[in-house]
Formats: structure tokens, C-alpha cells, sequence
């Protein structure tokens, strides 16, 4: 079973407008962190955001914030007022804790494309 | 400061050989992640460090591959008798503890003829 799901292979998105890039996850863990990672044409990987699992607030960074819906298992990137550099693969990432081994599994991504 | 270092970029080889493929974490951190990404696809968990307990090898597509992490630092991937569909980029990523951000290395892109 998929414990990382991102359903949009890829997404359009006008410059200044916002997005949301989907992300659910499975776990039985009641302790688990949830990562979303940005890859640009160039290759690296760059950390965006980050939510625990027991955070009472959704994650804001900048023009990043993570929409937190625990009882749906969804942890959707929200990016706003969207410039053409965010355009990237986006990861959503899960970091179980002691059932899952700690060790952090990724989703398949979604490209984002952001229009001039 | 320095990043994660891996090394080789680049690597070619043909198939049958065995490779090796380095990382140096940034220092200081206990976890340590090795992944393979084909090309267009997501990030594929291979094995995970975390200080000096058993890694975790749940990952490993099969026997050809192994990994060790020595003094708790540096870390070598090894695949023996490569494989076309060994063909990938190999990424590292450290962080300082098993919950906080990953930080990633460039990859090693691997190339089997």
C-alpha cells in the first residue's frame, strides 16, 4: 500500500496566483513528521516545510504553508502568490516514528509549472 | 559549512562491474539516508542510518546492493554486478536527528552501458 500519495503528476499555475500541490498519507504511527521537499531542473533537493503530528498549527514558512487535516490524512502544500521560479517537482515526505523504523519515505512528486 | 558531499557526479561503467558510491554527511548528524531516483521518478528509500543502531535495509532492491557507515560518518553504497536498470541517480542526505529535514547531496548519477 501507497503511504505517500500525490495524486497530480503535474499542475499549472498563473504567476502571482496561489496552488495547492496534494499530499495524503497512511499510517497507523500516532507519531509521525511530515516533510515537503522542492527539486528544480537542476537536480537538488531543497526543504521547504515541515509538520509534526502532534503540531496544534499548520506549518507556515514564508509563501509556504502546509494545510494540516489529520482526520483526512492530508497534508496539501499551499504556495502562494506563485512566482515563475517555483517551477519544480515537489515531494511530499513522511517520517514515521517507531512502527515505520524512523526512516522517511517520499511520494512520487508533482511538476509544477508556473505561466508567465 | 559544508554540505553533503557525494562522490563520484558521475559515473559510467559496464554492465557486471561493482560500484562504489560515496557520502560524506555534514558533520554532526546521526541520520543518514541513501535513495535512488530514475529518471522523471520520485525518490526510492534505500537504507537509512541512524547512529549506531542497525540500519534500516528494508529498502535494498537485492542482494547486489549493500551499504556501510563507518565511525558514524562517512557512508559507501555498494552495487555488485550492476545492471541496466541500476541506471540512476543516487542520492545522500543526512540530518541531525531522525526527525528534522533532510539535507541532500547532488546525487551521483549512474550510468550502466
Amino acid at each position: 500500500a501507497q503511504k505517500i500519495t500525490q495524486t497530480q503528476p503535474g499542475m499549472f499555475v498563473q504567476e502571482k496566483e496561489a496552488v495547492t500541490l496534494d499530499c495524503t498519507y497512511d499510517t497507523s504511527d500516532p507519531s509521525y513528521g511530515l516533510f515537503w521537499y522542492k527539486q528544480p531542473s537542476s537536480g537538488e533537493m531543497i526543504f521547504l516545510i515541515y509538520q509534526g503530528s502532534y503540531d496544534q498549527q499548520n506549518a507556515t514558512e514564508g509563501r509556504y504553508s502546509l494545510n494540516f487535516q489529520k482526520a483526512r490524512k492530508s497534508a496539501n502544500l499551499v504556495i502562494s502568490a506563485s512566482q515563475l521560479g517555483d517551477s519544480a517537482m515537489y515531494f511530499c515526505a513522511m517520517r514515521e516514528g517507531n512502527t515505520g523504523g524512523f526512516k522517511t519515505i517520499f511520494g512520487a512528486g508533482t511538476r509544477l509549472f508556473v505561466k508567465a | 559549512g559544508a554540505g553533503v558531499s557525494q562522490s563520484p557526479s558521475n559515473k559510467v561503467t559496464e554492465k557486471g562491474k561493482d560500484v562504489e558510491l560515496r557520502c560524506d554527511p555534514i558533520s554532526g548528524h546521526t541520520a543518514l539516508y541513501w535513495y535512488r531516483q530514475s529518471l522523471g521518478q520520485g525518490l526510492e528509500f534505500l537504507i537509512y542510518f541512524q547512529g549506531n543502531s542497525a540500519p534500516d535495509k528494508s529498502g535494498l532492491p537485492s542482494d547486489r546492493f549493500s551499504a556501510e557507515r563507518t565511525g558514524g560518518s562517512v557512508s559507501t553504497l555498494t552495487i555488485q554486478r550492476t545492471q541496466q536498470e541500476d541506471s540512476a541517480v543516487y542520492l545522500c542526505a543526512s540530518s541531525l536527528e531522525y526527525n528534522q529535514p533532510q539535507h541532500f547531496g547532488d546525487g551521483t548519477r549512474l550510468s550502466i552501458l
